[in-house]
């Protein structure tokens, strides 16, 4: 089954931009479909976008549509999710996972927790 | 696309049981059989307990039960341990590969 592990908590400022990584292992990369989902604190969880990597093109919740960007680097195994414009509404854990067949999240990474301040 | 409807808490004492809702619609819940619920304690990752409305990963025990009419599916835990205090999250695959999840339910093993 596939391991997921993202990269470390950020601090980021108004208007700025963050990218989350997420490292795969135990699979081919294009073999999964990847979501990212994010839960603010307190909150439930959101959905922001699913892709397969090098196969079409990401697929974004209407709320994050152009400023959220998810890519791929078959080299390292590594899924990334870019966040542009932060706020500090988007102060919350991202989180990576892959989407199986069955329309479920089915791995999850770690969380990567990011906090928005001025 | 607006969140699934979950009762913020719910609880039950050892041994007995408990069942939490998702209410959505008829575009996402009512109109898939691919809702999913996923167990969440403080601090971790959500961890998937229930797929395709009534389908148990390797691993999960029988007492986690799932179950869908319309456009509300249900999660029944049975047999409630202290460890089965957590949150729950319901998600429903909604179309065009979009997905949605629940507002989340708080369980509390009284």
């Amino acid at each position: 089954q596939v391991q997921l592990v993202q990269s470390g908590p950020e601090v980021k400022k108004p208007g700025s931009s963050v990218r989350v990584s997420c490292q795969a292992s135990g699979g081919t990369l294009s073999s999964y479909t990847f979501g990212w989902v994010r839960q603010a604190p307190g909150h439930g969880l959101d959905w922001m976008g699913s892709f397969i990597p090098f196969f079409g093109t990401p697929n974004y919740a209407q709320k994050f549509q152009g400023r959220v960007t998810l890519s791929a680097d078959k080299y390292t195994s590594t899924v990334y999710m870019e966040l542009r414009g932060l706020r500090s509404e988007d102060t919350a854990t991202y989180y990576c996972a892959t989407v199986g067949v069955t329309r479920d999240f089915d791995f999850w990474g770690q969380g990567t927790p990011v906090t928005v301040s001025s | 696309q607006s969140a699934l409807t979950q009762t913020p808490s719910a609880s039950g004492s050892p041994g007995h049981s408990v069942t939490i809702s998702c209410t959505g619609t008829s575009s996402d819940v009512g109109a898939y059989n691919y809702v999913a619920w996923y167990q969440q304690h403080p601090g971790r990752a959500p961890k998937l307990i229930i797929y395709e409305v009534t389908k148990r990963p390797s691993g999960v025990p029988d007492r986690f039960s799932g179950s869908k009419s319309g456009n509300t599916a249900s999660l029944t835990v049975s047999g409630l341990r202290s460890d089965d205090e957590a949150d729950y999250f319901c998600s429903s695959y909604a179309g065009n590969d979009n997905y949605v999840f629940g507002t989340g339910t708080k369980v509390t093993v009284l």
